[in-house]
């Protein structure tokens, strides 16, 4: 079963504006992740959070963690083309399995 | 190699044959894990392995899937008497250990069509 609802289902921008995307999940965790996923590719690990942090940064990504929403966001800055992927949120809630959601299609317009 | 492969990439199976889906993860890596992705949804956790020992196979949705990785390395996911709901892509991930926030690296996954 799915654990984390994302929104929005789709998100179509230009190039050079900022992508927000939000991950709802359920249970506690340890930590969360963001994945990208180009068509007919797997998925590429972008960054972690554990749940003892709030805020992260990584190059043009920012991702947030409110435990006590049990929410998480990611944050494109400066969004590229080449950044058009679907973007999965996972959690890690006992260091094996990851439970993912059921992702964000993003499409950056040139 | 430089990441985990999988074979074959595209396997097309007639209702009722049975399957086996390839993984060769990244050498050395010590964790592999099996996911299947349903079209449009995000991959949902099939089974786990640390080394030859399948320690978690509760994402298994019938006793027509099971997956060995006899010598540690190479792991086999065989699907039998496939049906249409089997259609998937199935993702095979490698981890270096098994700790809380290990980074999965996953493959370009098996796309299973069943007719």
């Amino acid at each position: 079963s799915q654990q984390g609802e994302e929104d929005p289902q789709a998100l179509s921008i230009q190039e050079g504006e900022n992508a927000t995307m939000n991950c709802s999940y359920k249970t506690s965790i340890n930590n969360l992740q963001w994945y990208r996923q180009n068509s007919g590719r797997g998925l590429v690990h972008l960054i972690l959070i554990r749940s003892n942090e709030r805020e992260k940064h990584s190059g043009r990504l920012r991702v947030t963690l409110d435990t006590s929403k049990k929410s998480s966001s990611l944050l494109i800055t400066a969004s590229r083309a080449a950044d058009t992927a679907s973007y999965f949120c996972a959690t890690d809630t006992s260091g094996s399995r990851l439970t993912f959601g059921e992702g964000t299609q993003l499409t950056v317009n040139p | 190699g430089a990441g985990v492969s999988q074979s074959p990439r595209y396997k097309v199976a007639k209702r009722g044959q049975d399957v086996a889906l390839r993984c060769d993860p990244i050498s050395g890596h010590v964790s592999l894990f099996w996911y299947q992705q349903a079209l449009g949804q995000g991959p949902e956790f099939l089974t786990y392995f640390q080394n030859e020992a399948q320690l978690d196979k509760s994402g298994l949705p019938s006793d027509r899937f099971f997956a060995e990785r006899p010598e540690g390395s190479v792991s086999t996911l065989k699907i039998q008497r496939t049906q249409q709901e089997d259609s998937a892509v199935y993702l095979c991930a490698s981890s270096l250990w098994r700790r809380v926030g290990e980074t999965q690296y996953f493959g370009p996954g098996t796309r299973l069509l069943v007719l």
